[in-house]
C-alpha cells in the first residue's frame, strides 16, 4: 500500500525549459512534504519542503505546489539545467518524533538535455 | 562540517551470513534513521532512534534485522542469516532533533549490500 506515489518513472526536458515533477499521496495526516534529489552512488540531498498549511513554497529555481484537496504536489524547476539531471524523490512525514520518519515515492529520473 | 558517513560502501556476502553496517551521524544530531532502497523501489523506512528513547522499530522487515545506537552517536544495523531479498542500498540519515521543517534529514552515501 503505497502512501506516496510518483507515477511517472522518467522525464526528459530541454535545457532552459520548465520541469514539472508530480507526486500524489493518500494519507491526509501528513504534515510536511519534501523533495530530495539523488545522484548515482550518493545519498539523497534535501531540496525543498512545504508544510501542509501552505500551498506554495519557492526557493530560487525550485517551487513546490501543494493541492491538499487533490492530495497532489508538484515540483517545478525553472529554468532547467543539465546539472539538474538526477533522480527526484517525493517524501512526506508527520511533525515530530517517530512521525518524522519519511515515506518516499519510488522516484522519477529527470534528464535535462543540453 | 562532516556529513553522515557509512561503512562499508559496498558489501557482498553469501546467503546465510550475518552482516553489520555502520553509520556515523553528523555530530550533535540526536535523531538517526535507517532506510533501504531496493531495486526499482523508493526508500523504505526501517528504524528510528531519538536520543535515549526506545527506538521505533516499526519498519524492520523481519526479526533478522536489528540495530543499535551506542552513546547516542554511531549506529550499527545488523542483518542475520542474510537472504537474497535483503540486497539493497541501506541509507542512514540524521537530523538535529527529529522534527521536519528546520530539522532536515541528512543522508549518508549508503551501503550497497549484495547477497549472493
Amino acid at each position: 500500500d503505497q502512501q506516496v506515489k510518483q507515477n511517472s518513472p522518467s522525464l526528459s526536458v530541454q535545457e532552459g525549459r520548465i520541469s514539472i515533477l508530480n507526486c500524489d499521496y493518500t494519507n491526509s495526516m501528513f504534515d510536511y512534504f519534501l523533495w530530495y534529489k539523488k545522484y548515482p552512488a550518493e545519498g539523497p540531498t534535501f531540496l525543498i519542503s512545504i508544510s501542509s498549511i501552505k500551498d506554495k513554497n519557492e526557493d530560487g529555481r525550485f517551487t513546490v505546489f501543494l493541492n491538499k484537496s487533490a492530495k497532489h504536489l508538484s515540483l517545478h524547476i525553472v529554468p532547467s539545467q543539465p546539472g539538474d539531471s538526477a533522480v527526484y524523490f517525493c517524501a512526506a512525514s508527520g511533525s515530530t518524533g517517530a512521525n518524522s520518519k519519511l515515506t518516499f515515492g519510488k522516484g522519477i529520473t529527470l534528464s535535462v538535455r543540453p | 562540517g562532516a556529513g553522515v558517513s557509512q561503512s562499508p560502501s559496498n558489501k557482498v556476502t553469501e546467503k546465510g551470513k550475518d552482516v553489520e553496517l555502520r553509520c556515523d551521524p553528523i555530530s550533535g544530531h540526536t535523531a538517526l534513521y535507517w532506510y533501504r532502497q531496493s531495486l526499482g523501489q523508493g526508500l523504505e523506512f526501517l528504524i528510528y532512534f531519538q536520543g535515549n528513547s526506545a527506538p521505533d522499530k516499526s519498519g524492520l522487515p523481519s526479526d533478522r534485522f536489528s540495530a543499535e545506537r551506542t552513546g547516542g552517536s554511531v549506529s550499527t544495523l545488523t542483518i542475520q542469516r542474510t537472504q537474497q531479498e535483503d540486497s539493497a542500498v541501506y541509507l542512514c540519515a540524521s537530523s538535529r532533533t527529529g522534527g521536519v521543517g528546520p530539522d532536515t534529514q541528512y543522508f549518508g552515501p549508503g551501503t550497497r549490500l549484495t547477497v549472493l
